[in-house]
């Protein structure tokens, strides 16, 4: 089956450093997503790419959706204290014809940001 | 418009009972998946419903079963709870048509003691 591999587990930085994680896969995605969850909460979308080579940016944040379709990173610049959570990547693969978009979701990686 | 709201948001209950846990669609979507979270995890598919029928499961034994109602609401039942059951239950809803983004609920905090 598909799996996510999302680097690194966790990261502790310090305010106003930029960040930058990463998934791979296994197999091809035609959508890598990138979700922020805080404690107790349900994932929170950021950015959404559609095509392999697109960069997409967020205010503070960028993605990228690799040419191989099996990666895709984030980057977080002039990090601040309320960027402090989990972040996911996901990926989505139609399944049954088209009729099915579950997503597969790395294990997340901990911000954490000192102020 | 509104989000994705679940109910309940926190339940206790004990070994070999059964739950039922609620969502409601963000407006205009109807499609909506199910997933399960254990702690420190990442978000397990559970499956998803599409015209109130189940169209997608993850890998998840029977007990999981689903409901979809004509307002795109949709229930989670999970019967015979196990300890390994205990996590975080999200719902999210899509719109139909393509590869588009899945909204989430704040979840439903399920421990079985």
């Amino acid at each position: 089956g598909q799996q996510l591999n999302q680097s690194p587990q966790s990261m502790f930085i310090q305010e106003g450093e930029d960040v930058s994680m990463n998934c791979t896969s296994s197999s091809i995605f035609n959508t890598w997503l990138w979700y922020k969850q805080d404690p107790g909460e349900g994932p929170v979308l950021l950015i959404a790419l559609y095509k392999a080579g697109e960069l997409t940016s967020n205010g503070r944040l960028t993605a990228q959706f690799g040419i191989t379709r099996k990666d895709s990173f984030l980057n977080i610049s002039a990090s601040i204290p309320s960027d402090v959570g989990i972040y996911f990547c996901a990926g989505q693969w139609p399944e049954s014809g088209g009729s099915n978009y579950k997503l597969t979701f790395g294990k997340g990686t901990l911000l954490t940001v000192n102020p | 418009e509104t989000g994705v709201t679940q109910s309940p948001t926190h339940l206790i209950k004990t070994r070999g009972q059964q739950v039922t846990l609620r969502c409601s669609s963000q407006s205009g979507h109807n499609t909506v998946s199910w997933y399960q979270q254990a702690l420190g995890q990442g978000p397990q598919f559970i499956f998803q419903y599409y015209r109130e029928e189940e169209n997608g499961r993850g890998n998840f034994p029977p007990r999981f079963s689903g409901l979809q109602f004509p307002n795109y609401s949709s229930e989670l039942n999970v019967n015979a709870l196990e300890l390994d059951d205990s996590a975080l239950y999200l719902c999210a809803s899509t719109p139909r048509g393509g590869n588009t983004e899945a909204f989430f609920g704040q979840g439903t905090r399920l421990t079985v003691v």
